[in-house]
């Protein structure tokens, strides 16, 4: 069984610029959630895809957008970075089923992003 | 909007003693939980979990307890090993909302 992969595992971008981060999920999951980790907190929820629609939102602004794609990998887009966009950025796949009871999540390492 | 926090930000305890882990939550519909243990570089590895409808699950050295009555949830590691050194976090959900961690609590185990 795969566990859930993450690319790149390091990036370093310039605040303005714009970032892609990607996300392989967990064989058998159906459901992707993308977290925000900043230095010493829990991880913060960013937004869930489930049949490659957004179905549920965290507080973040507009220009943190998402995709989930057929085969259930996803990708994390980040516009206008700031400064306050540094940290790590965990993907999480779980699956959906019979009664819509979710498993619990499983994550990848994350990516850590470092704006300057 | 509703958290969940943890009482102790450190806990320090030595090879082969028992450690509990504390979480308080505050939203009274959440209705599953889970622990989840986090290591330097890594993602959240999922520990155990727990729905309202039980107060007590046990796993392999591990027991997680749930409290309703006063919104408490706890973690006890048997044997607690050097490499149990993490962070942990509980996470609270209520019916199919995502995920909402709390701050999370460094557990050292010194040999």
């Amino acid at each position: 069984e795969t566990g859930v992969t993450q690319s790149p595992t390091h990036l370093i971008k310039t605040r303005g610029q714009q970032v892609t981060l990607r996300c392989s999920s967990q064989s058998g999951h159906n459901t992707v959630s993308w977290y925000q980790q900043a230095l010493g907190q829990g991880p913060q929820f960013i937004f869930q895809y489930y049949r490659e629609e957004e179905n549920g939102r965290g507080n973040f602004p507009p220009r943190f957008s998402g995709l989930q794609f057929p085969n259930y990998s996803s990708e994390l887009n980040v516009n206008a970075l700031e400064l306050d966009d540094s940290a790590l950025y965990l993907c999480a796949s779980s699956s959906i089923g019979q009664g819509l009871i979710n498993s619990p999540l499983h994550f990848g390492n994350g990516t850590r992003l470092t704006v300057t | 909007g509703e958290s969940v926090g943890l009482h102790l930000p450190t806990l320090s305890v030595q090879e082969g003693d028992n450690s509990i882990i504390n979480c308080a939550y505050s939203n009274s519909a959440s209705d599953y939980f889970i622990w989840y243990k986090q290591e330097s570089g890594k993602g959240p590895q999922f520990i155990i979990d727990i729905r309202s409808n039980m107060d007590k699950r046990q796993g392999q050295r591990v027991t997680v307890l749930l409290n309703k009555t006063v919104k408490h949830l706890s973690l006890q590691i048997a044997a607690t090993q050097p490499g149990d050194s993490a962070v942990y976090f509980c996470a609270e959900r209520s019916g199919y909302s995502t995920l909402t961690f709390g701050k999370g609590t460094m557990l050292l185990v010194s040999p």
